[in-house]
């Protein structure tokens, strides 16, 4: 059975880095994509970013510039770094496990979200 | 704005067929997946692959593609299918991943 789990800070200042981590268990690491996805408040979901066992990464552009994925194979982990947080930024944050047939791919699993709020 | 274009709302009576269109370019190359959000719970994939099931979702639930146009299909909409749905595909250049604006499902 497949778990990703997450945490990170969830209040932040503005001008502050948000921090997450995802933690793999019950299936391969290396085979798979890993993603980002948030949802601000009663908002829709929006992509952030994707990342592979290499450390191969894959930005939304909109948040490129302010983004860092990694990865720590080692530990069945990865995380996300986004610097200068604004109120904007305040969402719940998802980790995925992203599925590749080759011919197509789908988000199969997800962590359990974690709430961050930028607040001053 | 989003590449995907989804109505923000539909209803449906219980026990009727409802579907939940998704609209963009990229669906004419690339392969779309349905996704349920429920208050308070991560997302959960329906559909994959234009009409793909992952095992303990329902067969009530499917869905098609044609042209522009993605479709996800609930035949015999339950109570407990009221929820938010969102297509996901890849943006037109390909390198992207893109979630439409979410549709909110309402069984009546």
């Amino acid at each position: 059975q497949v778990h990703l789990q997450q945490w990170g800070a969830g209040l932040l200042r503005p001008s502050e880095t948000l921090s997450l981590t995802c933690a793999v268990s019950g299936g391969s690491f290396s085979s798979y994509y890993w993603s980002w996805v948030r949802q601000a408040p009663g908002k829709g979901l929006e992509w952030i970013g994707e990342i592979n066992h290499t450390g191969y990464t894959n930005y939304n552009p909109s948040l490129k510039s302010r983004l860092s994925m990694s990865v720590d194979t080692s530990k069945n982990q990865f995380s996300l770094n986004l610097s200068s947080v604004t109120a904007a930024d305040s969402a719940v944050y998802y980790c995925a496990r992203i599925y590749s047939s080759g011919w197509y791919e789908y988000f199969q699993h997800w962590g359990q979200g974690s709430l961050v709020t930028v607040s001053s | 704005s989003s590449e995907l274009t989804q109505d923000p709302t539909v209803s449906v009576a219980l026990g009727q067929t409802v579907r939940i269109t998704c609209q963009g370019d990229s669906l004419r190359n690339y392969y779309v997946s349905w996704y349920q959000q429920k208050p308070g719970q991560a997302p959960v994939v329906v559909i994959y692959a234009r009409n793909n099931r992952p095992s303990g979702i329902p067969d009530r639930f499917s869905g098609s593609s044609s042209g522009n146009t993605a479709s996800l299909t609930i035949s015999g909409a339950q109570a407990e299918d009221e929820a938010d749905y969102y297509c996901k595909s890849r943006d037109s250049g390909g390198d992207q991943w893109v979630f439409g604006g979410g549709t909110r499902l309402t069984v009546l």
